[in-house]
């Protein structure tokens, strides 16, 4: 497709089962961002995909979240023991490089722990 | 590290008035500043950017911002609103290689 994709749209979990959030970046793009969008919270960086670099993860909140980029292009957000607490929107973006290239964002996934 | 702070988490505003969104931001090294917007039930889209030459830069729909190194701040201004431009407004900033970093977002309100 021509923008980035994520999957699932909405996700209701209960407290304490895991969960895998999926976005596929837009072709060619080398840099990917996941995001959390709480209301009234703005958009709290998570985790950085940057080619073959090693992921900047400093904004992962607990050692619960973890993502992998597989081959340089999907890339999967999991969260394990969900929260209640861990309800937002999880947005992912990719650029087709670092600096002062536009991101492009997807449409998100919102997640609700129950 | 790089922050950005938005000074307004609301700005209502009655249509046809001019608005300014403030964005300061904070970093040890040069950066590129960027303005995106969330309209209601939708995702983010760039509205305008700076990566160096002139401070003013003109984006979509009328917005503009202004680049000043000495108060490293990067506004938003529009002359005149519409309705339309009801949104949320995010203010980002990245170093030359690295994540792009946001700022809490500015709710515009425009009233008829």
């Amino acid at each position: 497709g021509a923008g980035v994709s994520q999957s699932p749209s909405n996700k209701v979990t209960e407290k304490g089962k895991d969960v895998e959030l999926r976005c596929d970046p837009i072709s060619g793009h080398t840099a990917l961002y996941w995001y959390r969008q709480s209301l009234g919270q703005g958009l709290e960086f998570l985790i950085y995909f940057q080619g073959n670099s090693a992921p900047d993860k400093s904004g992962l909140p607990s050692d619960r979240f973890s993502a992998e980029r597989t081959g340089g292009s999907v890339s999967t957000l999991t969260i394990q023991r969900t929260q209640q607490e861990d309800s937002a929107v999880y947005l992912c973006a990719s650029s087709s490089m670092t600096g002062g290239t536009e991101a492009f964002f997807g449409q998100g996934t919102r997640l609700t722990v129950v | 590290a790089q922050s950005v702070t938005q000074l307004d988490s609301q700005v209502p505003v009655f249509e046809e008035a001019p608005v300014e969104l403030r964005c300061n931001y904070s970093s040890s090294v040069s950066v590129y500043l960027f303005w995106y917007v969330q309209y209601p039930n939708q995702g983010l889209q760039l509205l305008l950017k700076y990566l160096s030459g002139s401070t003013l830069v003109k984006g979509i729909n009328g917005f503009e911002a202004e680049f000043n190194k000495s108060q490293t701040s990067f506004h938003l201004r529009k002359p005149s609103v519409h309705i339309s431009d009801t949104a949320e407004y995010f203010c980002a900033v990245s170093e030359l290689v690295g994540k792009l970093i946001f700022g809490q977002g500015t709710t515009l309100q425009v009233k008829p």
